[in-house]
């Protein structure tokens, strides 16, 4: 069963850090893992989705990685905003169950002005 | 382009009641996939849609149901409703294709008297 952790749970930064969050699951055999974020009272806002054949996206101060043999991802965060502030989740899916998305708990990130 | 719209916005319902969500997808996207996300579990994937046939199903109890119509709309409904049944429904379209990013609505936040 796959599963997918997210750590921290939380972190506040003051602005124009560098940041990374991370996240891991427990099954390789993925087809794409996906960013996004959440702010509050609203859906999810997709950031940058990464095929399993690839090792990064880029979108402007963000960039992804992805290694699936040791089950992880990152998510870059450059020159951090307090607009960033907001909760990022990841989530997985696999080939033959394109719309079923697995996700992580989140990181709630506070970007202090 | 529109994005996906979901109504209503907030429901409040009663133990027992029943309940039906609405999902416009974005035009041209055939795949409607609903989650629920409460503070306790997160995010957890209902069902997918994909030209009006279920493709894909999560671990919940029969109550909850869905169907697509030939616009690619779609709706969920919650029967015989339960306390534990409070929570944020998002709904999600993609074109269908496994390599294709999800896009969600705003949800509709679902309070159980």
């Amino acid at each position: 069963k796959q599963e997918v952790t997210q750590i921290p749970a939380a972190l506040s930064v003051p602005e124009g850090e560098n940041l990374v969050l991370n996240c891991s699951f427990t099954d390789s055999a993925i087809y794409n893992l996906q960013w996004f974020r959440q702010d509050p009272g609203k859906g999810l806002t997709s950031l940058l989705l990464i095929q399993s054949s690839q090792r990064e996206q880029t979108s402007g101060r963000l960039n992804a990685s992805l290694d699936k043999s040791s089950g992880r991802s990152t998510l870059y965060i450059a020159a951090s905003q307090p607009g960033d502030s907001a909760t990022y989740l990841c989530a997985v899916s696999r080939g033959n169950q394109g719309g079923k998305l697995i996700f992580g708990q989140g990181t709630e990130l506070s970007v202090k002005p | 382009k529109a994005g996906v719209t979901q109504t209503p916005r907030y429901l409040i319902k009663t133990r027992g009641q029943q309940v039906t969500l609405s999902c416009s997808p974005i035009s041209g996207h055939r795949s409607v996939s609903w989650y629920q996300q409460t503070p306790g579990q997160g995010l957890q994937f209902l069902f997918e849609y994909f030209s009006e046939t279920q493709r894909n199903k999560g671990n919940f109890p029969g109550r909850f149901s869905g169907r697509q119509f030939s616009n690619s709309r779609s709706e969920m409904n919650v029967s015989t409703l339960e306390l534990g049944d409070s929570a944020l429904y998002l709904c999600a379209s993609s074109l269908g294709h496994s390599n294709q990013p999800q896009h969600f609505g705003d949800g509709t936040r679902l309070s159980i008297l």
